[in-house]
């Protein structure tokens, strides 16, 4: 079945630092989403891409759409205490449900002050 | 606004028990879906309700079903419940639940320890 791989499963930055995560899915996708989940929280929406090499920015964050639709990465330029959480990544092969939708295992990141 | 809301927070059962769980989306959002999430694990999609129809079904046993009542408000049930089933139960909610158009809202959760 599809399967959507996220690496790395953690990552330890110095403040300051520049962090990027990666997904991977099997199959090619119609758009990808990113979450962000807090320690304790539940995710929160982060962005949507749709078409084939997409880059997409939000203040210090960059998020690509492979050429293939099958990958895509979040980079986030000099990190914050306040980016600490784990990064999810959220394949869609349909355009009308989440039923098709499958969560990568998610990125760890810890910010060392 | 509110967000959407979900209860309760917490719950302990023992292994064989039933459990329903309780979602209110976002005001004027007609779509509800349910995912497991398990500790160190991402969301995993359970079901989703438009308009109080099933629109998507995840690979979850029959032991799992849900329900979407006419003011969009949800419900999910497990029965039986198994150890395996401890997880984070996360109800998110959106306008009309196009996955490629819209944003989804994830509530709080619900979280569920088995016993």
């Amino acid at each position: 079945g599809q399967q959507v791989m996220q690496i790395p499963q953690y990552q330890h930055v110095q403040e300051g630092e520049d962090f990027t995560t990666y997904c991977n899915s099997s199959t090619t996708l119609s758009n990808i989403q990113w979450y962000k989940q807090r320690p304790g929280g539940h995710p929160v929406f982060l962005i949507q891409l749709v078409k084939s090499g997409e880059v997409k920015k939000q203040k210090r964050l960059t998020f690509q759409f492979g050429e293939a639709k099958k990958n895509s990465s979040l980079h986030i330029t000099a990190t914050q205490t306040t980016d600490v959480g784990t990064y999810f990544c959220a394949g869609l092969t349909s355009k009308t449900s989440y039923d098709k939708v499958i969560f990568g295992p998610g990125t760890s990141l810890s910010v060392i002050p | 606004d509110a967000g959407v809301t979900q209860s309760p927070t917490h719950l302990i059962k023992t292994r064989g028990q039933q459990v329903t769980l309780r979602c209110s989306p976002i005001s004027g959002h007609k779509s509800v879906s349910w995912y497991q999430q398990v500790l160190g694990q991402g969301p995993q999609f359970i079901f989703q309700y438009y308009e109080k129809e099933e629109r998507g079904r995840g690979n979850f046993p029959d032991r799992f079903s849900a329900r979407q009542f006419p003011n969009y408000s949800s419900e999910l049930n497990v029965n039986a419940l198994l150890l395996g089933d401890s997880a984070l139960y996360l109800c998110a909610s959106s306008f009309a639940g196009l996955a490629g158009a819209e944003t989804q809202y994830f509530g709080p959760g619900t979280r569920l320890l088995v016993l």
